[in-house]
């Protein structure tokens, strides 16, 4: 079975520098994708961020970008320009694309916290 | 384009008694998802329909939850009955077919049981 660890419950960032949230999962699989979902206060996750395994290539999103290190098995997400709105839970989440199942399995997150 | 809907936003109810989460996706996602949200921990799979088939329900205590996914398009999940242990947010999720991977999700369903 998957699984995916998150090992800072909490961070928190001044206004305007850089973060970096660490994430290892483990798995067994050579086909799979993996995720930053935010979740706000409001509790609607949304997608921050997604790589896909075959990629060598670090995703970037605007202001987000990610680690990817497969060999490693780590997956870190780099916040650059942190801004009050990013404040909220960040899970790491792990999808194998092989048998059939296509499901999440999430880390337990973090928490940041933004500090103007 | 209308998001994942899910209702009711809350319920609080007694243990013993039993409570009903609706989700309805975005229009043409094939693949339907209810994850249990504990406090303090991450989101973690109940159930996975895939149109009005079960695909997966490996983590679903079926001695008292029950999902139904009629038509192959909104979903209930039911609780019967309800123990202490299931306070958690019910967050359903929705997936179009191909590999993009991306779920949408609603906004949960947080229940109380006391």
């Amino acid at each position: 079975a998957q699984t995916v660890t998150q090992s800072q419950p909490e961070m928190s960032v001044q206004e305007a520098e850089t973060v970096t949230l660490s994430c290892t999962y483990d798995t067994s699989e050579n086909n799979y994708y993996l995720f930053w979902y935010k979740q706000p206060p409001s509790r609607q996750m949304i997608l921050v961020i997604r790589q896909e395994a075959y990629k060598q290539q670090n995703a970037t999103e605007n202001r987000f970008s990610v680690n990817f290190q497969k060999a490693a098995k780590s997956f870190s997400l780099k916040i650059s320009d942190s801004q009050l709105g990013d404040t909220a839970m960040y899970f790491c989440a792990f999808m194998n694309l092989q048998g059939g199942s296509e499901k999440l399995v999430f880390g337990k997150g973090t928490k940041l916290t933004v500090n103007p | 384009e209308a998001g994942v809907a899910q209702s009711p936003r809350y319920k609080i109810i007694e243990k013993r008694q039993s409570v009903a989460f609706w989700c309805n996706p975005i229009s043409g996602h094939a693949t339907l998802y209810w994850y249990q949200q504990i406090l303090g921990q991450g989101p973690k799979l109940l159930i996975q329909f895939q149109n009005n088939g079960v695909v997966d329900d490996s983590q679903l205590p079926k001695d008292r939850f029950s999902a139904e996914r009629l038509k192959g398009v909104d979903s209930t999940l039911k609780i019967q009955p309800a123990k202490l242990e299931d306070s958690a947010v019910y967050l359903c999720a929705s997936r179009e077919a191909g590999d993009s991977g991306e779920l949408f999700f609603g906004e949960g369903s947080r229940l109380t049981v006391l």
